[in-house]
């Protein structure tokens, strides 16, 4: 089936450091997202993201928090400054105009 | 505000044995229900969708589940489980319109014993 990459799959940083977490979604969709899962925790929404703006962003959804998508290349979510609490397993995930979210395999922030 | 919950954080069972995954939702209209499943260290698979018409709807591997509104529930089954379904099970809301984004409830974690 479709395929939704991120990268990098790992990232370890020190608190206060910017992170840039990379998603690469399925070819022709359109609808993009971010969801937080803490180490054995639900997962939650963060931020939806079409035609280049944010729909909508969820109370976790910090001010430390951006995303963007330049010129169709990656989907990316970036934390300036992180936090120790910022640590967690980012997934992505991107759609079309139907409503099946195809998910990432999810990257892993560890905030020292 | 959209809501789900799974009662059970883990279910055990043996392999062959039939399985259910209870699924409760909160939700103002007409929602939009999904099952993933989480492998270890890999991201969510969607198992199967209900939108609208059958109620009783057909997944992959042999998963389906039912769309019960009086109930308010979402359940997931399968008839005869193999030890390979072991993972993490969730049930999701998501309003109908696109890029609604998708509630989640807390998840089962499911173990099939050989």
């Amino acid at each position: 089936g479709p395929k939704v990459l991120q990268i990098p799959s790992h990232q370890i940083i020190d608190m206060g450091q910017m992170v840039t977490l990379n998603c690469d979604p399925v070819s022709n969709h359109l609808y993009f997202y971010w969801y937080k899962q803490i180490l054995g925790q639900q997962m939650e929404f963060l931020v939806n993201f079409y035609n280049g703006k944010v729909m909508e962003k969820s109370k976790l959804f910090k001010d430390q928090f951006s995303v963007e998508r330049p010129d169709g290349s990656y989907f990316t979510l970036k934390i300036q400054p992180t936090a120790l609490e910022d640590s967690a397993v980012y997934f992505c995930a991107s759609s079309t105009d139907r409503y099946e979210q195809y998910f990432g395999p999810g990257t892993r922030l560890t905030v020292l | 505000a959209q809501s789900v919950t799974q009662p059970d954080a883990r279910v055990t069972v043996s392999e062959g044995a039939s399985l259910q995954l209870r699924c409760k939702y909160s939700y103002s209209g007409t929602p939009y229900l999904f099952w993933y499943v989480q492998y270890p260290r890999q991201g969510l698979q969607l198992l199967l969708k209900y939108y609208s018409g059958d109620p009783v709807v057909q997944g992959v591997n042999g998963f389906e589940a039912e769309f019960i509104k009086s109930n308010s529930s979402f359940h997931l089954r399968k008839a005869s489980v193999h030890w390979s379904d072991s993972a993490v099970y969730f049930c999701a809301v998501s309003y109908n319109n696109a890029g609604a984004k998708l509630t989640f409830g807390g998840g089962t974690r499911l173990t099939v014993r050989p």
